[in-house]
């Protein structure tokens, strides 16, 4: 699977929209940008994914480049319960389906 | 309804020891997943069963540990003579079906596995 990179950490004022990029340069064709979360003491909640076109759903926003190299997941209006690690993931949409979580970006929303 | 559930939510065993963690997955989910995460770490993936069957085991550890799935339902990991650094979260996700469209995997709480 492709590696990705993220920054570890970000802040954002709460209501202001929070933009978390992520690059994934070695991204073959058939493989997925998949983006999930990580409340402090929960386990990993799923938010959205996305193979070429951009994609929204209930939770954010996902752009995804034109060479797909990079994506930034938006988060409209942020509120002090997305507060949370971000993991960018990319991933073959195949048997098992493994997710291979990096470091994520601990984005911090401040009041 | 009901989500990912996982037992015991805490364990605190003496070195050398053996643990069994236990994982319900969401009814009807026909893959599973364990991963576990370590203070500070991102996830570590350590097997996948497909049924009852585990095509995937390269991600357990040592020997030491094991995992099986009965009835296509509940999973069992455990991990025989633990030691220090067994300590960790080790959380379970389910899937519906591997490469349709089922993207997400839910996570359960995890269980926190403390090590003396």
């Amino acid at each position: 699977d492709a590696k990705t990179t993220q920054p570890p950490s970000m802040d954002c004022a709460e209501g202001r929209a929070a933009n978390l990029p992520c690059n994934h340069s070695t991204i073959s064709g058939n493989e997925y940008v998949y983006w999930y979360r990580q409340i402090h003491s929960q386990g990993p909640q799923y938010i959205i994914h996305g193979l070429k076109n951009n994609e929204t759903n209930e939770m954010a926003s996902l752009i995804i480049t034109e060479d797909r190299k990079s994506s930034t997941l938006i988060l409209p209006h942020a509120t002090l319960r997305d507060t949370a690690v971000y993991y960018c993931i990319v991933s073959l949409r195949n048997a098992g389906n493994m997710l291979t979580f990096g470091g994520g970006t601990r984005l911090m929303v401040k009041p | 309804g009901a989500g990912v559930s996982q037992s015991p939510s805490n364990k605190v065993t003496e070195k050398g020891k053996d643990v069994e963690l236990r994982c319900d997955p969401i009814s009807g989910h026909t893959a599973l997943y364990w991963y576990r995460q370590s203070l500070g770490q991102g996830l570590e993936f350590l097997i996948y069963f497909q049924g009852n069957s585990a095509p995937d085991k390269s991600g357990l550890p040592s020997d030491r540990f094991s995992a099986e799935r009965t009835g296509g339902s509940v999973s069992t990991l455990t991990i025989q003579r633990t030691q220090q650094e067994d300590s960790a979260v080790y959380l379970c996700a389910s899937s519906l079906l591997p490469g349709r469209r089922s993207y997400e995997q839910y996570f359960g709480p995890g269980t926190r596995l403390t090590v003396t």
